[in-house]
């Protein structure tokens, strides 16, 4: 079975700085991708970024990037320039390519809650 | 597009009782879910639907019973409520059950406490 570990319950950040939260999952699969969503205090979940397993290059999104290492099944998202907005929790989540056994779902590591100080 | 819509947005039962949480989209996706969160435990996968008139169990399905008779909704029953239920439950819907890489839409969540 696949599991996903967020090991850093809390992070801080000073405003306009770069923070990276970790992310780490176990499968045996070769075909997944990855997903960081982000829950601001009104509860929310909105999609930040996405990685495909099989592509090398690591997703962008504006000031959100990951730093994708598939042989060490590590994926961290990069916040640039922080901003007051980024304030929220963020879970990482995988989701299996497979066909026979995709069920569409996501697996969520326990969560990243990160503050903004101005 | 309203998205997806969840209804009550907070709910406070009595162990034992009934309900139905309602979960709607009007983005014709195929494929929706339920998940409870709970502190520190991320998400978790209750029930699935890859289209109307299928569903299946996630990974904490005991206590709760879906049905899809539309392709826009998906209610979530618990049948006889437990202290243990106590958690934030959302709903999610993508556009197709075999697009491992959509998007999974997210609607805004109901609070349930089981007293």
């Amino acid at each position: 079975a696949q599991t996903v570990t967020q090991s850093q319950p809390e992070m801080s950040v000073q405003e306009a700085e770069t923070v990276t939260l970790s992310c780490t999952y176990d499968t045996s699969e070769s075909d997944y991708y990855l997903f960081w969503y982000k829950q601001p205090p009104s509860r929310q979940m909105i999609l930040v970024i996405r990685q495909e397993a099989y592509k090398q290059q690591n997703a962008t999104e504006n000031r959100f990037s990951v730093n994708f290492q598939k042989a060490a099944k590590s994926f961290s998202l990069k916040i640039s320039d922080s901003q007051l907005g980024d304030a929220a929790m963020y879970f990482c989540a995988y989701r299996s390519g497979y066909g026979s056994s995709n069920t569409g779902k996501l697996i969520f590591g326990q969560g990243t809650t990160l503050q903004v100080k101005p | 597009n309203a998205g997806v819509t969840q209804t009550p947005k907070f709910q406070v039962l009595k162990t034992g009782q009934s309900m139905t949480l309602q979960c709607a989209q009007d983005m014709n996706h195929e494929y929706m879910s339920w998940y409870r969160q709970d502190p520190g435990m991320g998400l978790r996968l209750i029930h699935y639907s890859v289209g109307a008139g299928i569903t299946d169990q996630g990974e904490v399905p005991n206590g709760y019973n879906v049905s899809r008779s539309t392709t826009e909704d998906f209610p979530l029953r618990l049948l006889s409520a437990a202290p243990s239920q106590t958690s934030v439950y959302f709903c999610a819907s993508s556009p197709r059950p075999s697009g491992r890489g959509d998007e999974q839409f997210f609607g805004p969540g109901t609070r349930l406490t089981v007293l």
